[in-house]
């Protein structure tokens, strides 16, 4: 089954412990980017990658680390993590250069909370 | 600054009846325009979308109009179901950037 996924996808922990949440997709697609979604204010991204080992920042990077070392796999990095990083995380894939539609196939998302 | 509008944070609908979502946005730069669904506890999913060299894109009930003097697209659902009740986010993005940039969301219920 053709699928994002994401793990963890609940999550509470305490400012400042470092943390990664992984991101992996099985449909080979070049384009991979994270997303943060807050109340009132939608879905922003943070970081996107346009394949292995290129990546760039979206609007709101800030305290975000990303990598991009294989195809299949972004997983986004929280150093120092704060409290104002509690939100829910999306991660999504799209096959860059053969959809003429530009869609995202989005995973089912992380939820962070940071004490 | 939010670049994409969605203005009705929720509508209710009774079923059978039509569906009309709204989205404003202010770059005019944007040259695709998508639409998507979302559950509680699940991510987005894709549900139609538009190129601005277009004004009406149809899928089954779901039918994007896209305005763009005045920086404006609508989703249409008719007729409106019980499982079309879910959050719709509108996006857009500019050709080459790679970025999409969302709304905040409407809540949408239909009533049995």
């Amino acid at each position: 089954e053709a699928q994002v996924t994401q793990n963890p996808r609940y999550l509470i922990t305490v400012t400042g412990k470092k943390l990664t949440v992984t991101c992996s997709q099985n449909m080979n697609h070049e384009y991979m980017s994270w997303y943060r979604q807050d109340p009132g204010l939608g879905l922003r991204q943070i970081y996107y990658s346009m394949n292995v080992e290129v990546t760039d920042k979206g609007d709101v990077p800030e305290g975000y680390k990303v990598s991009r070392k294989e195809k299949r796999n972004f997983p986004l990095i929280l150093e120092s993590p704060s409290p104002n990083q509690t939100s829910l995380y999306f991660c999504a894939s799209s096959p860059l250069f053969v959809s003429p539609t530009g869609e995202l196939f989005f995973g089912e998302g992380s939820r962070l909370t940071v004490l | 600054d939010q670049q994409v509008k969605q203005n009705s944070p929720s509508l209710s609908v009774q079923e059978g009846r039509i569906s009309i979502l709204n989205c404003d946005y202010t770059n005019s730069m944007f040259d695709y325009f998508l639409w998507y669904k979302k559950y509680p506890a699940e991510g987005p999913t894709f549900l139609i979308s538009i190129s601005s060299i277009k004004d009406k894109n149809e899928d089954g009930r779901f039918t994007v109009f896209l305005n763009k003097s005045a920086k404006h697209l609508s989703l249409h659902i008719v007729p409106s179901q019980p499982g079309d009740s879910a959050v719709y986010f509108c996006a857009a993005s500019t050709s080459g950037t790679y970025k999409y940039i969302f709304g905040t969301g409407t809540r949408l219920k239909v009533l049995a």
